[in-house]
């Protein structure tokens, strides 16, 4: 199976623009729907990207996915940051019904 | 509404077993393919097993492959898995997760798994 590989941190200012990768290591990010979940301390996982670039009912326009096939990886975005979206941020796709999470990347908003 | 409410973790030995159980409230839970993830403290999230929605299909991670066994009750709305031949390695916060498509689009909050003598 593949793993998918994002930075361990990221940090930035209120009101910045953040990109979180989450690189594929074989087959195709393309092949494969990607989705994004945010992990608030001491909370549940929730969705706030699904299918690459598709946001539930509710998750601010703010937060934006996308996916590269060049460098095989799929990207989110979060514009405007806010103090509520530091968390821990994880993708996950999936191969013949196995699920593939992302180590996870803590976000930092200072 | 949809909500999971996830029951039966605790402390218990290596080697022994405990059996987990989520229970779901809110729109048809027959249609759904059910997962289980898990997350050691600190750490991140890993998948464990997932059910498809009646019953007739299971998929496991190699990790607890052989060892663990998921199942469902529809008439009950419950998902369960139960885990023998537990191992420290298995120490985690478990979750159930309601599936549409590749998506876990409703998280239960978590049950404690430690497995320690």
């Amino acid at each position: 199976n593949f793993m998918l590989t994002q930075p361990h941190s990221v940090s930035e200012s209120p009101g910045k623009t953040v990109t979180i990768s989450c690189t594929r290591s074989s087959g195709s990010i393309a092949s494969n729907y990607v989705q994004w979940y945010q992990q608030r301390p001491g909370s549940s996982p929730t969705t706030v990207i699904y299918e690459d670039n598709q946001r539930p009912s509710g998750v601010p326009d703010r937060f934006s996915g996308s996916i590269d096939s060049s460098s095989n990886s799929a990207s989110l975005t979060i514009s405007g940051l806010k103090t509520e979206d530091e968390a821990d941020y994880y993708c996950q796709s999936y191969d013949s019904s196995i699920w593939v999470f992302g180590g996870g990347t803590k976000l930092t908003v200072l | 509404e949809v909500q999971l409410v996830e029951s039966g973790g605790g402390l218990v030995q290596p080697g022994g077993s405990l059996r987990l159980s989520c229970a779901a409230s809110g729109s048809t839970f027959s249609n759904y393919w059910m997962h289980w993830v898990r997350q050691v403290p600190g750490k991140g999230l890993v998948w464990v097993s997932r059910i498809n929605s009646d019953g007739s299909s299971t998929t496991y991670a190699d990790s607890v492959k052989g060892r663990f066994t998921i199942s469902r009750d529809n008439a009950r709305k419950t998902v369960s898995l139960q885990m023998n031949s537990l191992r420290a390695e298995d120490t985690a916060v478990y979750y159930c997760a309601r599936a549409v498509g590749n998506v876990a689009r409703y998280w239960g909050q978590g049950t404690l798994v430690t497995v320690s003598s």
